[in-house]
């Protein structure tokens, strides 16, 4: 079945630098892919709605240029967590749309970030 | 209060009994879908249910929807240990077609913890 792989699944790393989450679809093409973020033993939040090829699409309160989406190709999507802080720290989780119109969405496996 | 709420937020059960879980959402909806999520790792669809559906099953599996109360409920029937794991509720923006654009909103989630 179709497959959403993230990378890194852990990473670590220091105030103030930055951190990029990679968020791929294996064996389907994904036009849109969304990034959730998830606090321990809390919901999934919606943080933003990635395009292939546009800019993306962010919920209220979510800081665009803090948490940069890049969609340069249409099976990988990037968040980028910029000049990182211990509050970011948290699971974060990509899930991929296979096709303009289908009803299936996958989900990643997810990316725990420590920021130390 | 939030789209998607789910009760108990914790449950904790034997192995062999049932476990109910109730979700309850405010808007209207296309369809209503259900996930399983193990501790710090990514979700797994279980079953979605359309707006003219009123109960559907899958396996040990059954969930049923009244639109009228906004309301949704998964049993788990003979559960395992290896049930154990946050179960959330999820509600998606649709268009005029009843395709889905894959944004989901999470309700709060139950802990299942069914004890061998």
């Amino acid at each position: 079945g179709a497959v959403v792989s993230q990378h890194p699944s852990r990473v670590i790393c220091k105030s103030g630098t930055s951190v990029k989450i990679e968020c791929r679809s294996l064996d389907f093409q994904a036009t849109t892919m969304f990034w959730y973020r998830q606090f321990p033993k809390k919901s999934l939040m919606l943080m933003a709605t990635s395009n292939e090829g546009s800019k993306a699409t962010y919920e209220q309160g979510v800081e665009k240029d803090k948490f940069l989406i890049n969609h340069a190709s249409l099976t990988l999507s990037t968040l980028t967590v910029t000049s990182a802080h211990p509050e970011d720290s948290s699971f974060y989780i990509c899930s991929a749309r296979q096709g303009a119109a289908g009803n299936t969405i996958y989900f990643g496996e997810g990316s725990w970030l420590t920021v130390v | 209060s939030q789209q998607g709420e789910e009760d108990p937020q914790a449950l904790s059960i034997q192995e062999g009994e049932n476990a109910t879980m109730n979700c309850s959402y405010k808007t209207s909806i296309n369809n209503l879908q259900w996930y399983r999520q193990n501790s710090g790792r990514g979700l797994v669809h279980l079953i979605l249910i359309r707006s003219n559906e009123r109960e559907k099953h899958s396996g040990r599996l059954r969930v049923t929807l009244d639109t009228s109360k906004k309301s949704s409920s998964l049993l788990i029937t003979a559960s395992r240990a290896a049930d154990t794991a946050s179960y959330f509720c999820a509600t998606g923006k649709f268009n005029a077609g009843g395709t889905s654009y894959g944004k989901l909103t999470f309700g709060q989630g139950t802990i299942l913890t069914v004890h061998p």
